[in-house]
């Protein structure tokens, strides 16, 4: 079975702070997706990031970036110069690539990033 | 491009009753999903249809709820004789077939009383 742990509950940073959302997978599937979405205030889950299993080089965009460690099953997030409108609820998730089950996701409980000005 | 579109937004329900959600996916999109979203939790897997075919439906799932997708396009959800733990947020997305991120809808906010 497929699980995603997001060990932090609540962060909480002022403004131009670095910040790092923690996020670690469980899966027996030798290919696998994963993903980062963010959901505001507003509350519809936007789509941040994808990562495929076999593919570990880090991406930077803007001042968002991602680390995939398969070694230990590890997918951060980090958000540079934190800015009052990345507040919001960050979900990590985890996708099955076999044919029946592609794309249904298993979700972590998300860590809630509250940017202080 | 119009994105996942999900009504109604807000359903307020008595014990007992039915209800049905619809989903209209992002148009080109052959993959559907329903989740359910509780207060400080992930989105949890219900169901999953590629074009009208529904290929998985979690085994969380009581015989109570019930999803369509009759034409390959939208999608309609039905809880039956709902309870008070029916109460949550319900998230449609879409995908198209050869990507695995998910488009979510608005939701629908569920509150059974």
């Amino acid at each position: 079975a497929q699980k995603v742990t997001q060990a932090q509950t609540e962060i909480s940073v002022v403004e131009k702070e670095d910040v790092t959302l923690d996020c670690v997978y469980e899966t027996r599937d030798t290919t696998y997706y994963l993903f980062w979405y963010k959901q505001p205030p507003s509350g519809e889950l936007v789509f941040l990031i994808r990562r495929n299993s076999f593919d570990e080089q880090n991406e930077i965009s803007g001042r968002y970036s991602w680390n995939f460690q398969k070694s230990t099953s590890s997918f951060n997030f980090t958000i540079t110069a934190s800015q009052v409108v990345d507040s919001a609820v960050y979900f990590c998730a985890l996708s099955e690539a076999e044919y029946t089950n592609a794309g249904k996701s298993t979700f972590g409980d998300g860590t809630t990033l509250t940017v202080k000005p | 491009d119009t994105g996942v579109s999900q009504d109604p937004r807000h359903k307020i329900t008595k014990r007992g009753q039915n209800v049905t959600f619809r989903c209209d996916p992002i148009s080109e999109h052959n993959r559907l999903y329903w989740y359910r979203q509780t207060l400080g939790q992930g989105p949890e897997f219900l169901t999953y249809f590629q074009n009208e075919a529904q290929l998985e439906k979690s085994r969380l799932l009581s015989d109570r709820f019930s999803a369509e997708r009759p034409k390959g396009s939208f999608s309609t959800l039905e809880i039956q004789r709902t309870e008070q733990g029916d109460s949550a947020m319900y998230l449609c997305a879409s995908t198209g077939t050869d990507s695995y991120e998910q488009y979510f809808g608005p939701g629908t906010r569920l509150t059974v009383t």
